[in-house]
């Protein structure tokens, strides 16, 4: 079965400071992958998707993401990270069905 | 483009009520989707529908809940009788084209609370 597979649930970086947020995939088909961001009390937005093409993909807020084939990996990075980021992070990845499959999601804390 | 609309924003109800949660598609998408997410469970898919048929409701819990989509517009989600151990936050979510190749816009989401 597909899954999405986030390397911890919460993560902790400094205001400025860069952020990484791991997310690992397995699929047996070439993957469509996204990274959601939920802010208190919203529901998720769409922060980048892969599709085809470049493997290096530039969301919103100065986010990016890099798909790694060799690694099975999608991780979301951020040079410098800000107050305003602080939120809880998904990975998901087109499945089989024809939905999403979302990891179980990373909470993102910055401190001043 | 007004987003995914989802009514009520809270819902605070009694055990063994009926609850109905409301939602709105973007207008032309032709997938929608319900969502649950609990602290302990994450998120979770219950059903999903492709042009107003449900396709995948293998994560509806049991019998209590039911979905319908009658028009290409509006999905309700009911739960019948309620229980405390539904209480979490009730998302829907629409897309256009193959949702694993587009994505989904998900609404504000409902929270509800069974005591």
């Amino acid at each position: 079965a597909q899954s999405v597979t986030q390397l911890g649930s919460h993560v902790s970086v400094s205001e400025g400071a860069l952020v990484l947020l791991r997310c690992n995939y397995s699929s047996s088909v070439p993957p469509y992958l996204f990274w959601y961001v939920q802010y208190p009390n919203q529901g998720l937005q769409l922060l980048l998707k892969y599709t085809t093409g470049a493997t290096l993909v530039k969301g919103i807020n100065g986010f990016e993401a890099e798909f790694k084939k060799s690694e099975t990996s999608f991780h979301l990075t951020k040079p410098s990270a800000h107050m305003s980021d602080a939120a809880e992070y998904f990975c998901a990845a087109g499945g089989s069905q024809g939905n999403l499959i979302f990891g179980k999601g990373t909470k993102l804390s910055v401190k001043p | 483009d007004a987003g995914v609309i989802q009514s009520p924003r809270h819902e605070v109800t009694e055990m063994g009520q009926e609850v109905t949660l409301r939602c709105k598609p973007i207008s032309g998408h032709d997938y929608l989707f319900w969502y649950r997410q609990t602290m302990m469970r994450g998120l979770e898919l219950l059903i999903y529908f492709n042009n107003n048929v449900p396709i995948d409701d293998s994560g509806m819990p049991e019998d209590r809940f039911s979905a319908k989509m009658p028009n290409a517009s509006f999905s309700t989600l009911k739960i019948q009788p309620s229980e405390p151990r539904d209480s979490a936050v009730y998302f829907c979510a629409s897309s256009t084209g193959p949702p694993r190749v587009s994505g989904y816009t998900f609404g504000s989401g409902t929270r509800l609370t069974v005591v």
